[in-house]
């Protein structure tokens, strides 16, 4: 497996409240991705990196934040959570395809739940 | 906008058959990816299809793609259990040079059943 952890696994939390969810990865991939899968919907991007502080967004930005300081780590905030943001988060990693003829890998996923 | 459109969303199909399951997409794009997910789970990496005509087998299912038409396949031959699951194609979302944000169509949800 792709060395990528994703922390928290679960959270319950409540409407209103801040949230960050992490992605470490041991790959030393420059690409990085924030997607959330809702059924109906297949997997969404939110955000990239394409390197440290190097972020852009997707195609599902709103209410979304990202920072990347560090290589390994990308962290993904809800600065004020609301019940629509209730889903499960994959992060995944890449080297960039036209170089490396690879694919993105997953994570293991967040289940995000706001009350 | 660019859509990618799987069909169908729901297969069940008996052991030992043969099916196969469709990708449309809306824009030019020569790089797909074909993921399955099992439930609960990461999705895993099956197939990266890099230019037209590409063709990749792996046990009992083999993908192709169609650039000219937009289209990509995955095939089933001979289905068991073990292929249950849900699988997912990716194509980059601005056709290329490969800026590798990838949208995802919405999955095929496939039973295989005795």
């Amino acid at each position: 497996d792709a060395g990528i952890t994703q922390s928290p696994r679960h959270k319950v939390t409540e409407t209103g409240t801040p949230v960050t969810l992490r992605c470490h990865q041991t790959e030393n991939h420059r690409y990085m991705y924030w997607y959330r899968q809702d059924p109906g919907h297949g997997l969404r991007l939110i955000h990239y990196s394409y390197g440290v502080k190097d972020t852009d967004k997707g195609e599902v930005s709103d209410g979304y934040s990202v920072s990347r300081s560090k290589t390994e780590d990308f962290l993904l905030t809800l600065e004020s959570a609301t019940s629509s943001q209730t889903s499960v988060y994959f992060c995944a990693i890449s080297e960039r395809a036209v170089y490396s003829n690879q694919p993105q890998h997953f994570g293991d996923g967040t289940r995000l739940s706001i009350l | 906008e660019l859509k990618v459109e799987q069909n169908p969303l729901f297969l069940s199909m008996q052991e030992g058959k043969n099916y196969t399951i469709y990708c449309n997409y809306s824009t030019t794009s020569d790089r797909l990816y074909w993921y399955r997910q099992d439930p609960g789970k990461s999705l895993e990496s099956l197939f990266v299809l890099l230019s037209n005509g590409a063709v990749k087998q792996e046990g009992r299912l083999m993908a192709s793609l169609d650039t000219k038409a937009r289209l990509s396949t995955l095939h089933i031959t001979a289905a068991v259990h073990d292929l249950s699951a849900t699988y997912f194609c990716a194509v980059d979302s601005e056709g290329g040079p490969y800026t590798d944000k990838l949208i995802f169509g919405t999955g095929t949800r496939l039973q295989v059943f005795p």
